[in-house]
């Protein structure tokens, strides 16, 4: 099946740690983006890649870091420096960087502190 | 940078009745899209609208492009308990704006059997 996948589907943090969660497509998109997305709110991009070893910061990157060293992967990382990471975090990619294709998610990671 | 204003932030309806939400944007988009985020899972795509104008259907549901290019609406006719969830509406300017979706903040939407 194609799709996204991400996991864990839930990530526990003990104070001071960094974690990494997982996002793969198998969809051959050129974009790959990462959302958080908070209790009642809408989704705030943290990072995006157009193409393989390319990201850009999103709104909201503080204390997040990224990578895209093959186009199907684009894990991130919730760095200790992120002082709220409690949130449920979304993947999504695109078929073409600029293309007007509409962006498909992945069911999602929901990360807590311990 | 552009902004989605999506409403009513919230909805709570019989099941039978029909739903009409809307998003408006302070600058233009060349396409709008429709996503529903069931609790606990990603948003999936409901309706993707390319031109100006359009009017799409999907089952019971039926979204247009507004023909000013800046809102859209999404409409839902007589609802059934499994539509509860939020409802995200977005815009796209390709080829600018790094291929980026703006989101609205979401609908929520309850329905009362």
């Amino acid at each position: 099946d194609g799709g996204i996948t991400q996991s864990p589907k839930y990530l526990f943090r003990k104070e001071g740690q960094n974690v990494t969660l997982s996002c793969e497509q198998n969809l051959n998109h050129d974009a790959m983006y990462w959302y958080r997305q908070d209790p009642g709110q809408g989704l705030r991009l943290i990072y995006y890649s157009q193409i393989v070893n390319d990201f850009q910061k999103g709104d909201i990157a503080e204390g997040y870091s990224v990578s895209r060293e093959k186009k199907e992967s684009f894990p991130l990382t919730v760095t200790s420096a992120q002082k709220n990471p409690t949130a449920f975090y979304l993947c999504a990619s695109k078929d073409g960087r600029n293309s007007n294709q509409p962006q498909h998610f992945g069911d999602g990671t929901r990360l807590s502190i311990l | 940078g552009q902004q989605l204003n999506q409403s009513p932030q919230s909805m709570f309806i019989q099941e039978g009745e029909d739903v009409s939400m809307n998003c408006t944007s302070s600058s233009i988009f060349n396409t709008w899209l429709w996503y529903k985020q069931e609790p606990g899972e990603g948003p999936v795509l409901l309706i993707a609208l390319y031109k100006a104008g359009e009017l799409t259907s999907n089952g019971r549901l039926t979204a247009q492009f507004g023909i000013t290019r800046k809102d859209s609406f999404l409409n839902i006719s007589a609802s059934i308990p499994s539509d509860v969830g939020i409802y995200f509406c977005a815009g796209q300017l390709y080829n600018t704006n790094a291929g980026k979706s703006t989101f609205g903040d979401g609908t929520t939407l309850t329905v009362k059997p």
